[in-house]
């Protein structure tokens, strides 16, 4: 798996959009940028993956840059809720070998949202 | 609600004991895995296990083991339990053998004491 480079920690207030930048400068052309959240002491939350397009769900939107070097997670309108770390994930989709389904989280980027 | 249940969510023993963590997996989904989540080393996956088989193994202590039942709940078993394993555990499920989509459980707080 492709290492990640996200910052420690992000602020944002309500309302506003939070942009969650990721670096992975040595990604391969067969593996995808998936992004996870943990609010305090919760399980993680999948919440949406791409491979070179952009992408779009319920809960937030991916940006893939064309080289594919770095990706940004938007929440369009953060709540209070959306407080929590986010973990940028980069793995060929269906990995295969002895790695199978195995997710390593980094540290993340640790997002504080504010009224 | 993810859909994946564990319990107990708290488990308070003393050192030298065993206790077991169970997991209920999403309808349907064929694969289980452990994840432990300490203070210190943050979110590591243990074992994930495949339709009743074990597939994938990651840094899991030989005092840990788990298993998958052939209703597809499973269970890890801890045992001459230490101080330092004091932590969040985490089961999560997918549909498939090679699932980066995982959705995880609410996780079991273990405190050895």
């Amino acid at each position: 798996d492709a290492k990640t480079t996200q910052p420690p920690s992000m602020d944002c207030a309500e309302g506003r959009a939070a942009n969650l930048p990721c670096n992975h400068s040595t990604i391969s052309g067969n593996e995808y940028v998936y992004w996870y959240r943990q609010i305090h002491s919760q399980g993680p939350q999948y919440i949406i993956h791409g491979l070179k397009n952009n992408e779009t769900n319920e809960m937030a939107s991916l940006i893939i840059t064309e080289d594919r070097k770095s990706s940004t997670l938007i929440l369009p309108h953060a709540t209070l809720r959306d407080t929590a770390v986010y973990y940028c994930i980069v793995r060929v989709e269906g990995a295969g070998g002895t790695s199978y389904g195995k997710l390593t989280f980094g540290q993340g980027t640790i997002l504080t949202v504010h009224p | 609600d993810s859909g994946v249940t564990q319990t107990p969510k708290h488990l308070i023993t003393a050192t030298g004991q065993r206790v077991t963590l169970r997991c209920s997996p999403r309808s349907g989904d064929l694969s289980v895995y452990w994840y432990q989540q300490s203070l210190d080393q943050g979110l590591q996956f243990l074992i994930q296990y495949y339709n009743g088989e074990e597939r994938a193994k990651g840094n899991i202590l030989e005092r840990f083991s788990a298993q998958q039942f052939p209703d597809l709940h499973s269970e890890l078993n801890l045992s001459s339990l230490e101080l330092g394993d004091s932590a969040l555990y985490f089961c999560a499920s997918s549909p498939h053998l090679k699932g980066n989509e995982q959705y995880f459980g609410p996780g079991t707080r273990l405190t050895v004491t």
